[in-house]
């Protein structure tokens, strides 16, 4: 059982490349969700999924995009990175709403130049 | 407003004790969420209280007043390994995020 899976793990970015980081979980669950952790800063929401073909807006979404075509699958795009979002990436899921348990995938370590 | 705050950081020294607040403000409140999280990794789950008072497992306790918007971390018999950000996190009223904390970073000396 391998929870919930990031992959790149690390990646290094010229501005005004474009990048995908995928999201996985093998725990079927609904609820997904892409936050950013700054220094000093607690996590911020970026957008999230309440079931396969649903997304919404999060606290800081600008410069993002997702999809969730698969349950298990959540991607994360920077369609032209900018150095404001090299950050740390990290994935969640639960299985159900708003009081449920969040499980982090190991995170992904994002630096744009 | 919704609104999270924590100290920043704590320094205690092992086999001691030591007690991370967090108070929230909320207009609705669907329970309150403890993560720990260790440096260069994610966040995982260590308690969640939706009642008031105090709930026990292990070391660890974690402890709810809603009326006074405040919930604290206690954690005994220090060990080194407890050295690490601890985040508090309240769901949001209306949907299905959480408002989370800047976290406590806790240094745990000799």
């Amino acid at each position: 059982n391998a929870g919930v899976t990031q992959t790149p793990k690390f990646r290094v970015l010229k501005t005004g490349q474009s990048m995908t980081l995928l999201c996985a979980q093998d725990m079927n669950h609904e609820y997904m969700y892409w936050y950013r952790q700054d220094p000093g800063m607690g996590l911020r929401l970026i957008h999230y999924s309440v079931g396969e073909g649903t997304t919404a807006k999060g606290e800081v979404p600008d410069g993002y995009n997702v999809s969730r075509l698969k349950k298990q699958n959540f991607l994360l795009g920077l369609e032209s990175a900018a150095p404001s979002q090299t950050s740390v990436y990290f994935c969640a899921s639960a299985g159900t709403g708003l009081a449920d348990t969040q499980y982090f995938g190991p995170g992904t370590r994002l630096t744009v130049l | 407003g919704q609104n999270i705050d924590q100290p920043t950081e704590m320094t205690a020294t092992e086999g001691a004790i030591v007690q991370i607040n967090c108070t929230y403000q909320t207009s609705g409140f669907n329970g309150l969420f403890w993560y720990q999280q260790h440096a260069g990794e994610a966040p995982t789950f260590l308690s969640y209280n939706v009642l008031d008072g105090l709930e026990e497992k292990g070391r660890f306790s974690s402890f709810l007043s809603r009326s006074k918007g405040y919930s604290y971390l206690l954690l005994k018999e220090l060990q080194m390994k407890d050295s690490a950000s601890y985040l508090c996190a309240v769901p949001m009223d209306s949907n299905y995020q959480l408002i989370w904390g800047a976290g406590t970073k806790l240094i745990i000396k000799p």
